[in-house]
């Protein structure tokens, strides 16, 4: 079966540092979508990505973050100056289309500890 | 604010009896609904998606969607030790409730 791979799987990182969380979504998949769940609370939207544009972002993603599809299989999120509440599980997800009656695959996540 | 409530559990249900989860929603324009199961350190495993209100059959795996309530719930039959987990709510894919834990005595 398909699967979203998202590397690394824990990654622990100095305050201030960039970080580059790297996912490749299921290949005939068209819509990426990050998101993140601290410890024992809620999953949280950050961004979605369509066409090489975001097509939708939440208050969380701001200007420390950013996302990339620098090639035709990789998803990239990147944290620019990480800060201690940045430590969480990062999901990365995909769709074959915007029809959300779809849901979404998730990968396996990326564990962010922020130092 | 756009919100997704659920209650945390833990609910607690025998072998083979059949387990209801509920959800309800703030937002009255949302189109798409889903449930997710997620086992501890693991990522959101999709269930069941419905955008339309009654039910919505699939396996041991019931939805109800009731949008002029605002509600879904998620119904399990003939519930196994394997379906404890934290079930999700998720409303147009991009707002998530904290989840309800089950646990599925044998």
């Amino acid at each position: 079966e398909p699967e979203v791979t998202q590397t690394p799987s824990h990654q622990v990182t100095q305050m201030g540092q960039e970080v580059i969380l790297r996912c490749v979504p299921i290949s005939n998949h068209l819509y990426f979508y990050w998101y993140r769940q601290i410890l024992g609370q809620k999953v949280e939207f950050l961004v979605s990505f369509y066409n090489n544009e975001i097509s939708e972002k939440s208050e969380i993603f701001d200007d420390q973050f950013s996302v990339e599809r620098p090639d035709g299989s990789n998803f990239t999120l990147k944290i620019r100056s990480t800060k201690l509440e940045d430590s969480a599980m990062y999901f990365c997800a995909s769709s074959i289309t915007q029809d959300r009656g779809y849901g979404y695959t998730f990968g396996s996540g990326t564990r962010l500890t922020v130092v | 604010q756009k919100e997704v409530e659920q209650n945390s559990g833990p609910l607690s249900v025998p072998e083979g009896a059949i387990a209801s989860l509920n959800c309800t929603y703030s937002d009255r324009g949302s189109q798409s609904f889903f449930w997710y199961r997620q086992y501890s350190g693991k990522s959101p495993e999709l269930i069941m998606s419905i955008y339309s209100n009654g039910d919505k059959e699939d396996g041991r795996f019931t939805a109800q969607l009731n949008k002029a309530s605002q509600y879904v719930s998620l119904l399990i039959r003939d519930s196994q030790p394997s379906d404890s987990a934290t079930y999700l709510c998720a409303v147009n894919g991009v707002v998530f409730g904290a989840g309800t834990i089950l646990r599925v005595k044998s």
